[in-house]
């Protein structure tokens, strides 16, 4: 199993400035994941962080707004760049498969999250 | 791209039996995923398929149909704790690549009465 920790757990951000967010997790991963779940609704996945390359986005978010590094294989930063209200949500860090393991039915294990209130 | 279904919400009483179904379209389909997920936490593994069939796991048993698209938690002699969000997920693996990310349908909050 893989235990994460993300800081900061919650922060209330002004329009227009910009919120970094860490991901730790306790043993070496391939992939780690950041996905955003907005009040009552489900998780969405934002983009695929791997060491060594450029984060990989999904649909509808781009670098420039949620710029990521990956500098080794237990850490991860998510940044929410120019934020306004419609960002405000729960950003949740999540670790994949351990390294040099191909595996798919290994779960992914969940951060606790961070809340970002906008104002 | 992924298309996953599920009901937003369910009441069940305590003891009882629930069924939550799950259909599903991706084209990289490389496992199916159930996670409860309690307000205000994070969400935590229930289940994985891969194959078709039952997997049983203590009052928690999950089923996949694979060429159906479709997936259920059967959660058993329900408690008040059971009351959650169920996560209905599934990994799809883009092509050329042994690994793959997990999408998640809306969730599925149950009530559980006494």
């Amino acid at each position: 199993s893989a235990v994460i920790s993300q800081k900061p757990s919650r922060d209330i951000c002004q329009r227009g400035t910009s919120l970094t967010i860490q991901c730790q997790v306790d043993s070496q991963v391939t992939m780690m994941f950041w996905y955003r779940q907005q009040p009552g609704q489900s998780l969405t996945l934002i983009a695929t962080a791997n060491q060594g390359s450029e984060a990989t986005y999904e649909s509808g978010f781009v670098i420039d707004k949620f710029p990521i590094s990956r500098p080794n294989l237990t850490f991860s930063t998510l940044t929410v760049s120019n934020m306004s209200p419609e960002d405000s949500s729960i950003y949740l860090c999540s670790a994949g498969e351990p390294e040099g393991s191909a595996d798919p039915s290994y779960e992914q294990y969940f951060g606790p999250g961070t809340r970002l209130t906008v104002t | 791209g992924q298309n996953i279904d599920q009901p937003t919400e369910m009441t069940a009483t305590e003891g009882a039996i629930v069924q939550i179904n799950c259909t599903y379209q991706t084209s990289g389909f490389n496992g199916l995923f159930w996670y409860q997920q309690h307000a205000g936490e994070a969400p935590t593994f229930l289940s994985y398929n891969v194959l078709d069939g039952l997997e049983e796991k203590g009052r928690f048993s999950s089923f996949l149909s694979r060429s159906k698209g479709y997936s259920y938690l059967l959660l058993k002699e329900l408690q008040m704790k059971d009351s959650a969000s169920y996560l209905c997920a599934v990994r799809d693996r883009e092509r050329g690549s042994t690994l793959g990310r997990l999408y998640f349908g809306r969730g599925t909050q149950l009530t559980v009465w006494p």
